[in-house]
């Protein structure tokens, strides 16, 4: 059964500083990994998407990675703001289903 | 361009009571569609999913029900409400080539 957790649960940054959050899934078999932001009471807003072939992808200030061997992936943002304050969920996919699962979330609040 | 639409925005609700909330996506022909639902302080929850018209796929075989009448309509549903279904429900389309996901801005289900 595929487990998705996130660490941290929240992590507190001043205003310019790059960052890294995690993700880790149990199950290698995974068709692709999807990172997603969300805003209090607000749905939730695709950031990027990897597909099981792909190491990274890149949009603008935020890269994620995907190794699919050790079951982790990262989102790196560059020079945070404070309009980057939200949590961050990363929800897999595993081959063979059309099901997604997703990990509990990073609060992340940057300072100005 | 793909929208998805979901309403109402926020429901309060009496326990007994009879739930239907609509999800409704423009932009796109058969898609996959889910229903999750997201608890104060939890993950998402996979409720139900659809990869067709007629198709439905439970997870969590509790007093909610899910259809899909039309190709780009998915409707949740129950006959009685419980106070345990309080929540923040979100509907999500995929498509079935990158699989990516999109989501709705989600219903505020309140249930008193």
């Amino acid at each position: 059964k595929q487990e998705v957790t996130q660490i941290p649960a929240a992590l507190s940054v001043p205003e310019g500083e790059n960052l890294v959050l995690n993700c880790s899934f149990t199950d290698s078999a995974i068709y692709n990994l999807q990172w997603f932001r969300q805003d209090p009471g607000k749905g939730l807003t695709s950031l990027l998407l990897i597909q099981s072939s792909q190491r990274e992808q890149t949009s603008g200030r935020l890269n994620a990675s995907l190794d699919k061997s050790s079951g982790r992936s990262t989102l790196y943002i560059a020079a945070s703001q404070p309009g980057d304050s939200a949590t961050y969920l990363c929800a897999v996919r595993t081959s063979g289903t059309y099901k997604y699962i997703f990990g509990t979330g990073t609060r992340l609040k940057v300072l100005a | 361009s793909q929208t998805i639409h979901q309403w109402p925005a926020t429901l309060v609700q009496p326990v007994g009571s009879p739930l239907s909330l609509e999800c409704t996506v423009e932009g796109t022909s058969n898609p996959n569609l889910y229903w999750y639902r997201q608890a104060a302080g939890r993950g998402l929850q996979l409720l139900f999913y659809s990869v067709g018209i007629g198709q439905i796929s439970s997870e969590v075989p509790q007093n909610l029900s899910a259809s899909r009448p039309q190709d780009r309509q998915f409707i949740l549903s129950s006959k009685k409400l419980l106070l345990s279904d309080s929540g923040f429900y979100l509907c999500a389309w995929s498509v079935q080539i990158s699989y990516e996901q999109y989501f709705g801005p989600g219903t505020r289900l309140t249930v008193t």
